[in-house]
Order: C-alpha cells, then sequence, then structure tokens
C-alpha cells in the first residue's frame, strides 16, 4: 500500500531552539498535508502543500515540498511550548483516503 | 471543528462484549472515517463512509463493522471487543471538494 515514512520519531529541544521533521515517499505524490497533535487531543489540519518545489509559511511554521514531490518538510523556527505535540504528515493519491505518517513527538526542554 | 462529537469520549468494556461508538456531524459532509490511533502506529483507517449505506474498508478493518444510515452519524462497531482493540478512536470528515479531513475529539477505549 501507500507509505510515507516520518522522520525522527521523537525530537526533544530546548525552547528557542530550531525543530524539524521529514516525510519521505517511493512514489511520487499529488499532494502532502501536514497536521499537528496536541498532548490528548485530536488532529488538527495545518496545511496541504501542491507544487513541486512549494514553500508556505505560516509565522515561524515553514513547509517545504520537494521538488520531485516525494518529500517534504516542516520546520519550526525558535520553539515555543506551545509546539509541543506530534506533528504528522499525510498523503493522497487522490482517491477518499488519506495515509498518515507515524508522526514526530515534539517536546520542549523549558 | 467542524461540528465533530464522538460518543462516548471514554469507555471501559470486558473482552468479549459488543461496542459501538458514534460519530455525529452537523454540516452534511459526505466523507466519514474511523481510525484508531495506537503509539508507534500514527494514525490507520478502519473504515469510511463515502455516503449513506456507502462504507469501505481501510488497512486495519478485521474486528470491526460500520454503518451509515443517515447523513449525520456514522458508527463503529465491535462484535466481540479483545484487548487488542484497546485504542484511541478518532472519526473525521472530509471537506467537500478537498481531500482536508478534521478529526472529532476521540474516544479512549479499554478492553480488559
Amino acid at each position: 500500500g501507500q507509505q510515507v515514512m516520518q522522520i525522527p520519531q521523537y525530537q526533544h529541544v530546548q525552547e528557542g531552539e530550531d525543530f524539524t521533521t521529514y516525510c519521505n515517499s517511493s512514489t511520487t505524490l499529488s499532494n502532502i498535508q501536514w497536521y499537528k497533535q496536541r498532548p490528548g487531543g485530536h488532529p488538527v489540519f495545518l496545511i496541504q502543500l501542491v507544487k513541486s518545489g512549494e514553500v508556505k509559511k505560516q509565522k515561524r511554521l515553514t513547509f517545504q515540498f520537494g521538488e520531485a514531490k516525494k518529500n517534504s518538510s516542516l520546520h519550526i523556527t525558535a520553539t515555543q511550548t506551545t509546539d509541543v505535540g506530534t506533528y504528522f504528515c499525510a498523503i493522497s493519491f487522490g482517491n477518499e483516503k488519506l495515509t498518515f505518517g507515524t508522526g514526530t513527538r515534539l517536546t520542549i526542554i523549558p | 471543528d467542524a461540528g465533530i462529537t464522538q460518543s462516548p469520549r471514554h469507555k471501559v468494556t470486558e473482552t468479549g462484549t459488543p461496542v459501538t461508538l458514534r460519530c455525529h456531524q452537523t454540516e452534511n459532509h459526505r466523507y466519514m472515517y474511523w481510525y484508531r490511533q495506537d503509539p508507534g502506529h500514527g494514525l490507520r483507517l478502519i473504515h469510511y463512509s463515502y455516503g449513506v449505506k456507502d462504507t469501505d474498508k481501510g488497512e486495519v478493518s478485521d474486528g470491526y463493522s460500520v454503518s451509515r444510515s443517515k447523513t449525520e452519524d456514522f458508527l463503529l462497531t465491535l462484535e466481540s471487543a479483545t484487548s487488542s482493540q484497546t485504542s484511541v478512536y478518532f472519526c473525521a470528515i472530509r471537506v467537500t471538494g478537498t481531500e482536508t479531513q478534521y478529526f472529532g475529539p476521540g474516544t479512549r477505549l479499554l478492553v480488559l
């Protein structure tokens, strides 16, 4: 089936440091989505990337879609305690379903 | 959050008992999904629905059945619960015309 590898599984950073999570697919993707799940909460949609090489920003969050549309990254600049949670990428191939990565759990050391 | 509610929010049950989880949406979205979330596995699709009485299996459908008799309600049933079905269950809807999904608050199920 369609799979996406997400790394790292865990990331512990000092508050103020940067954070990056990566998603990689062996096949070309039509698009990729990113979700955030706070501890004890539910996944919340952040963004969708569609175009090759696309870069989108949301305040301190930068999302990139690779030129070959096989990988994507989420980078957080100067992490804050509110960034704590698990970040998931999700892929689809134009059908009704999403396949989620296993997520990267971000913890912040104050 | 797209008007999605799940009930119950927490449930403890015993092995072998039937369990039904309910997902309710208020915005008339066509597509609805049931996922389970377990440590190290992320979100895995159990079943989904693309309309009233139209459902299909996901990657981990064994031991689960679903029903959708009304647009707003999508039920997930564990016919005979097992300890391996202890998990957090999330319902989601797909926003019409997009591939974006919005999730309900989740149901924590413990099967003893």
